[in-house]
């Protein structure tokens, strides 16, 4: 069974970076597009980025863009989310998600891992 | 961006009602709108893609029906571990994929 298991949540002082995480498990990982979305604090879902299967298209929130980068390691099944330069707004769990093929919509979602920016 | 407003925010119902959530979007998507369901320190759950078609395994109490600009979640016969938070999401457009702001069915 698909399986996504997030990583690397923890607090952070604004201005500082950190790298999550995501194990992808239970299918050809390779062969699929990945996103991160995010939610914060008692509020709705907000999509952040989006990788194609190959890696060869990325695609950002512009609330993130430039601070934030995507990546893949298909030979590891790992999605990678990094981010640097938080601000507070950035506070929430991030999650990532599957698409069922490609820039569609979220089949898979891991458990999530929680950001906080803070001083 | 297209923005995707559900209606209501929250609303109060009981086991066996037959709810119906609206999600209008600022322009037409087509089919290209999908539901999700989600509890409290949970994940999003799919429940719907292409406006209406079910996600395996989800009962057949939930359906959806819409194209172009306005669409509806329908669950048939409410009940206990129904009560969750639901968003729509539009993916014809992008980037950004963008959701409702969500509908709270709470317990009546």
């Amino acid at each position: 069974q698909v399986q996504l298991v997030e990583s690397g949540g923890g607090v952070v002082q604004p201005g500082g970076s950190l790298r999550l995480s995501c194990a992808a498990s239970g299918f050809t990982f390779s062969s699929y597009g990945m996103h991160w979305v995010r939610q914060a604090p008692g509020k709705g879902l907000e999509w952040v980025a989006f990788i194609r299967y190959d890696g060869s298209n990325k695609y950002y929130a512009d609330s993130v863009k430039g601070r934030f980068t995507i990546s893949r390691d298909n030979s590891k099944n790992t999605l990678y989310l990094q981010m640097n330069s938080l601000r507070a707004e950035d506070t929430a769990v991030y999650y990532c998600a599957k698409d069922p093929a490609t820039a569609m919509f979220f089949d898979y979602w891991g458990q999530g891992t929680l950001v906080t920016v803070s001083s | 961006a297209i923005r995707m407003t559900q209606s209501p925010s929250s609303f109060s119902a009981s086991t066996g009602d037959r709810v119906t959530i609206t999600c209008r979007a600022s322009q037409g998507i087509s089919s290209y709108l999908a539901w999700y369901q989600q509890k409290p320190g949970k994940a999003p759950k799919l429940l719907i893609y292409a406006a209406s078609t079910l996600q395996s395994g989800v009962p057949s109490r939930f359906s959806g029906s819409g194209s172009g600009t306005d669409f509806t979640l329908t669950i048939s016969c409410l009940q206990s571990e129904d009560f969750a938070t639901y968003y729509c999401q539009q993916y014809y457009s992008y980037p950004p994929w963008t959701f409702g702001q969500g509908t709270k069915v709470e317990i009546k």
